[in-house]
This record gives structure tokens, C-alpha cells and sequence, in this order.
């Protein structure tokens, strides 16, 4: 099993709104990767957690609030956010972590839009 | 962080052989070149990854000059199913790599 699943797969809300993003992986990997795309822009990456800690927080604004329940689920929290957040939030996940480049699996993304 | 450039977009035919050449000047001795596709709404896919030389699987080869200063992507006989995004990331572990901003092929009928 080499997929990425990501809930849900669009989100419409509100600018006072909590909502959050999950992302799921059965492949053992142990780096767990939030990024976000623009139309027509490369991913940025967010977050890295590696071994279920937050390894790398790319300077992002504190109303994302990412979450590593365990070595399989990654969470993205969203909260108070802003129409320029609107975007697609990609999850990936790769087996080495901060050892060495490993390749990474991506989800579908879920496509956030905020009101 | 080892920046990358490359084309922006490319244009090529069904059948044709299709190269994308990524330049990276200041690579590191210990960074691997790696790149993805990316079809729209879709997350990016692992295409293919070197260090040095040339790198073959079954969807494309990667060519990897001795300065390492630069790689190309070469897809063969490409389809049209093969139009999307192509990114090139350059780092050794993969808290280092960045997506740069892309090519996007096109291939027409």
C-alpha cells in the first residue's frame, strides 16, 4: 500500500471557523510533510514531523496548527483563517526522514476555500 | 539550500523524446537531485532520483553531468497523458528540499 489518504477533499469556511485537515499513511514512514499550493505555484512546504516530533515550522502563521497523533495520522488544524489561505494543502509522507533524501508520497490534496 | 532553475514551460508532440534540463549551480557533495510530476489538482509523484551519471527506470532517465551542476529529465516518447508539471529538488535529506518553480510540458496530438 503506497497511498496517501487525505479528509476531506474540499473544505468551504468561514473566516471565524475551527476546522481541521487529516492526512493517512499505512506505510510505516516516520517524516510526515504538510505543504500548500497555490493555483499555478509550486508546493511550499509548512511543517515537517519526523518521528512523530516537529522537526521544521516553515515560519507559518500560528492560526495552522499542525498535529502527529501517532506514526500514521498527521492533522492540520485551521483556525481564524484568511481568504488568501484558500489553496490546496497537499500531506506526504517518506520512509528515511531527516537521514537521508527518501522519496516522498503525496495525498490528494484537499482543496481548502475560505469564505 | 540548493536553488534550482528551470524552463518554464515546454511544448513537444506525441512519440517525441522530451528533455528538461534543471540547473543547479550550487549544489552540495552530498545532495541527491530528485524530480516529480504533478498533474492539476493532483499531488506530485516521484518520478525519478540520481546522484551522478545517468539513472534509468521504467518511465525516464536521468543524465547528470560530473559537475553535477546540472541534470536532465528525459522522457521517451511522450503521450499526451504525459502533460503536467515537473519539478526538480536538489538536497541531501528531505528537510532541505524545496520545490522550485517547475516545468510545465505540454504535449500535443
Amino acid at each position: 500500500d503506497t497511498e496517501v489518504t487525505q479528509t476531506p477533499k474540499h473544505l468551504v469556511m468561514g473566516m471565524t471557523n475551527k476546522k481541521s485537515l487529516k492526512c493517512e499513511q499505512h506505510m510505516g514512514h516516520r517524516a510526515m510533510y504538510w505543504y500548500k499550493q497555490k493555483a499555478k505555484k509550486p508546493p511550499e512546504l509548512m511543517f515537517v514531523y519526523s518521528y512523530e516530533k516537529l522537526s521544521i515550522n516553515e515560519s507559518v502563521p500560528s492560526r495552522f496548527s499542525p498535529e502527529c497523533p501517532n506514526s500514521s495520522l498527521l492533522n492540520l488544524h485551521l483556525h481564524a483563517l484568511q481568504p488568501e489561505d484558500s489553496a490546496l494543502y497537499l500531506c506526504a509522507s517518506s520512509q528515511a526522514g531527516t537521514t537521508r533524501t527518501d522519496t516522498q508520497y503525496f495525498g490528494p490534496g484537499t482543496r481548502l476555500t475560505v469564505l | 539550500l540548493a536553488k534550482t532553475t528551470q524552463p518554464i514551460s515546454m511544448d513537444s508532440y506525441e512519440g517525441q523524446e522530451v528533455n528538461i534540463t534543471c540547473s543547479h549551480n550550487n549544489i552540495a557533495t552530498n545532495d541527491y537531485i530528485t524530480w516529480y510530476q504533478q498533474f492539476p489538482s493532483q499531488g506530485p509523484r516521484f518520478i525519478i532520483q540520481g546522484y551522478k551519471t545517468k539513472v534509468t527506470n521504467e518511465v525516464a532517465s536521468l543524465f547528470i553531468p560530473a559537475d553535477r551542476k546540472s541534470s536532465t529529465l528525459s522522457l521517451p516518447r511522450v503521450s499526451l497523458s504525459d502533460t503536467a508539471v515537473y519539478y526538480c529538488l536538489v538536497g541531501e535529506i528531505n528537510n532541505d528540499m524545496r520545490f522550485g518553480a517547475g516545468t510545465r510540458l505540454t504535449v500535443k496530438p
